[in-house]
């Protein structure tokens, strides 16, 4: 069936370190994908999104790398701050599903100062 | 703009009993959400909404109603309370068009106990 997964549940990473954060896809039509990030508490955030047929996207400190080939998908954060701690989900919406986004289960990040 | 606001904040509730979760935008967003997210997990659709008057399922939707009698509001009613709905529960909303409708706004969250 359908799904989102990531790869680690859990990843520390030392305060000024860029951080690695990775998911899988398995729905191949799945055309927009978007990370979110999740505080003690908090609804979820939105980060960074891209596009089925994009490779790469840049925002500020945080980049998207989209394979396509392989279903996989990255969150790469540059010089990772203590403010960057939380809960890292990607989701996925496929075609015209409007407010129907797949979540996968999330990372959590922790930064060590 | 307040965004999207839940309530209540946290609610305990025996088997059983029902109970209505309050989600409003003020943002005039077509579409909006509700999901619900347990320990270690991420979140799964419960209902959804693409406008006023129209609802669909999500992926778990067993156990929950929603009605969207207007933009702003999307009650999502729990007709008889189960221990396996314990779970906190977010509502999200987000604007129709290319480029935007997929960027949802979430909500705080309501965190249900069912004893």
């Amino acid at each position: 069936g359908e799904s989102v997964g990531l790869h680690l549940p859990t990843l520390s990473v030392q305060e000024g370190d860029n951080s690695i954060i990775n998911c899988a896809y398995s729905n191949s039509a799945s055309d927009y994908f978007i990370w979110y990030k999740q505080e003690s508490g908090k609804g979820p955030q939105f980060i960074i999104d891209i596009r089925s047929n994009m490779d790469k996207r840049q925002g500020q400190r945080v980049t998207v790398l989209l394979n396509k080939t392989v279903k996989h998908l990255s969150l790469q954060i540059a010089a990772t701050q203590p403010g960057d701690s939380a809960v890292y989900f990607c989701a996925e919406i496929t075609g015209n599903q409007g407010g129907k986004l797949i979540f996968g289960q999330g990372t959590e990040l922790s930064v060590k100062p | 703009n307040a965004g999207v606001t839940q309530t209540p904040k946290f609610q305990v509730l025996k088997t059983g009993q029902s109970m209505t979760l309050q989600c409003a935008q003020d943002m005039n967003h077509e579409y909006m959400s509700w999901y619900r997210q347990d320990p270690g997990m991420g979140l799964r659709l419960i209902h959804y909404s693409v406008g006023a008057g129209i609802t669909d399922q999500g992926e778990v939707p067993n156990g929950y109603n929603v009605s969207r009698s207007t933009t702003e509001d999307f009650p999502l009613r729990l007709l008889s309370a189960a221990p396996s709905q314990t779970s906190v529960y977010f509502c999200a909303s987000s604007p129709v068009g290319r480029g935007s409708r997929e960027t949802q706004y979430f909500g705080p969250g309501t965190r249900l106990l069912v004893l």
